[in-house]
């Protein structure tokens, strides 16, 4: 299985900060990378695919970059609604497998 | 607009069988670059992928569930289902299910763009 690590696991940021969240993989994945959005007692929902295409929908202050085995979220300048938990996921191949989150907090 | 729906028991007992049921409404059910997945979070816990199946009925499983689910599919009802035997405590979970969507023209870049609201799962006695 391809393992999926995130960095930090959490981090106090306030509003209108510039938030990066790292997540690398144990092997090249190339662009198969997408991350999500949870909050509370929600389903994840889906930012960023392929490394760096936003989903229909998503605020442009999210974006996303890398390939290989170290890609990125930026969000570039954060707003209250983003305080969350942020997954990476990588498509490469099966078993799809999750980074272990990032929890935004309000500093 | 895609909406998924789960649907099942809440409370399992040790020992027995978990199944749950995902309704799609909205959408294509059975074109090519849609594929049906579980995925369960335990409370407090991260996400993980159960398994995945395509409209065709081809399955991928995670292989440290792979002994104990089976995930099927209903076309003509539009459903997938997901099948977990011999449960224990530790699956206690939110699980969704979620449509993964191929992006571009004969692209195998997937991502999960739609997700059920959750369902929470408890086994207990």
């Amino acid at each position: 299985d391809i393992q999926m690590t995130q960095s930090p696991s959490s981090l106090s940021a306030s509003v209108g900060d510039r938030v990066t969240i790292t997540c690398r993989a144990s092997q090249n994945i190339s662009n198969y990378l997408n991350w999500y959005q949870q909050k509370p007692g929600k389903a994840p929902q889906l930012l960023i695919y392929a490394a760096s295409s936003l989903q229909s929908g998503v605020p442009s202050r999210f974006s996303g970059s890398g390939s290989g085995t170290d890609c990125t979220l930026t969000i570039s300048s954060l707003q209250p609604e983003d305080f969350a938990t942020y997954y990476c996921q990588q498509s490469y191949n099966t078993p799809r497998t999750f980074g272990q989150g990032t929890k935004v907090e309000i500093k | 607009q895609v909406q998924l729906q789960e649907s099942g028991p809440g409370l399992v007992k040790p020992s027995q069988t978990l199944s749950l049921t995902c309704s799609v409404s909205g959408g294509s059910f059975t074109s090519n670059n849609y594929y049906w997945s579980w995925i369960r979070q335990p409370a407090g816990k991260g996400l993980e992928w159960i398994g995945r199946i395509f409209s065709t009925g081809t399955t991928n499983y995670n292989p440290s569930l792979k002994s104990r689910v089976t995930i099927s599919v209903d076309t003509s009802k539009s459903q997938f289902s997901l099948k977990l035997s011999s449960v224990t405590a530790a699956d206690t979970a939110v699980y969704y299910c979620a449509r993964g969507h191929y992006y571009g023209s004969g692209s195998y870049i997937g991502a999960l763009d739609y997700w059920g609201q959750g369902a929470l799962v408890t086994v207990s006695s």
